[in-house]
């Protein structure tokens, strides 16, 4: 089937906007990763999903961001009153026996 | 917690020719995976190869192959008969193996390879 897919893939946000970002994994696959990539740099965790249930979300910079996935498939990525340090691409990873494989990411440009 | 360390922020190679990644890692865990992952421009990350840390022999996928020494803490990325298409940012990364899920990937600051015509 279809790959992990993410909306919008580029979005640009005044500073002090809320944005949320979609990510839809792949059918069937129990982990969700998200993680942040900027510019030049490795992809940083932030945080981790088995199902509904998030089990790690030490990687969240601040109380700005939140994450959730009610249903245990699609997830969102809600970033509140956006500074311009949130500019970067956000990457989800579904995973099925330890391998993730990764969406096309979402660039966030906050101006 | 586990840090990853590529210490070539780029590279460049003939067509043709064979090109080596570094990667070094520090973890005390005994059980875990290490990957290579790439990343073309503006595309998303794909996995390029998989090691686990239980296995003495080094994986191979066609013209990639990794050097594993558990030891001395290091996973080379051999890449053999480059190609063009080969030109990517290639990202090294550990995941402690987590019961039969997947856990969080720690990566490195990736290394930027060119390959020439």
């Amino acid at each position: 089937g279809a790959g992990v897919s993410q909306s919008p893939r580029y979005k640009v946000a005044k500073r002090g906007q809320d944005v949320a970002l979609r990510c839809d994994p792949i059918s069937g696959h129990v982990s969700l990763f998200w993680y942040q990539q900027a510019l030049g740099q490795g992809p940083e965790f932030l945080t981790y999903f088995q199902n509904e249930a998030q089990l790690d979300k030490s990687g969240l910079p601040s109380d700005r961001f939140f994450a959730e996935r009610p249903e245990g498939s699609v997830s969102t990525l809600k970033i509140q009153r956006t500074q311009q340090e949130d500019s970067a691409v956000y990457l989800c990873a579904s995973s099925f026996a330890h391998e993730q494989y990764f969406g096309p990411g979402t660039r966030l440009t906050v101006t | 917690a586990q840090t990853v360390t590529q210490s070539q922020p780029e590279m460049s190679v003939q067509e043709a020719e064979t090109v080596t990644l570094s990667c070094t890692y520090d973890t005390s865990e005994n059980n875990y995976y290490l990957f290579w992952y790439k990343q073309p421009p503006s595309r998303q990350m794909i996995l390029v190869i998989r090691q686990e840390a239980y296995k003495q022999q080094n994986a191979t996928e066609n013209r990639f192959s990794v050097n594993f020494q558990k030891a001395a803490k290091s996973f080379s990325l051999k890449i053999s008969d480059s190609q063009l298409g080969d030109t990517a940012m290639y990202f090294c990364a550990f995941m402690k193996r987590f019961n039969t899920n997947a856990g969080k990937s720690t990566f490195g600051d990736g290394t930027t390879l060119t390959v020439k015509p």
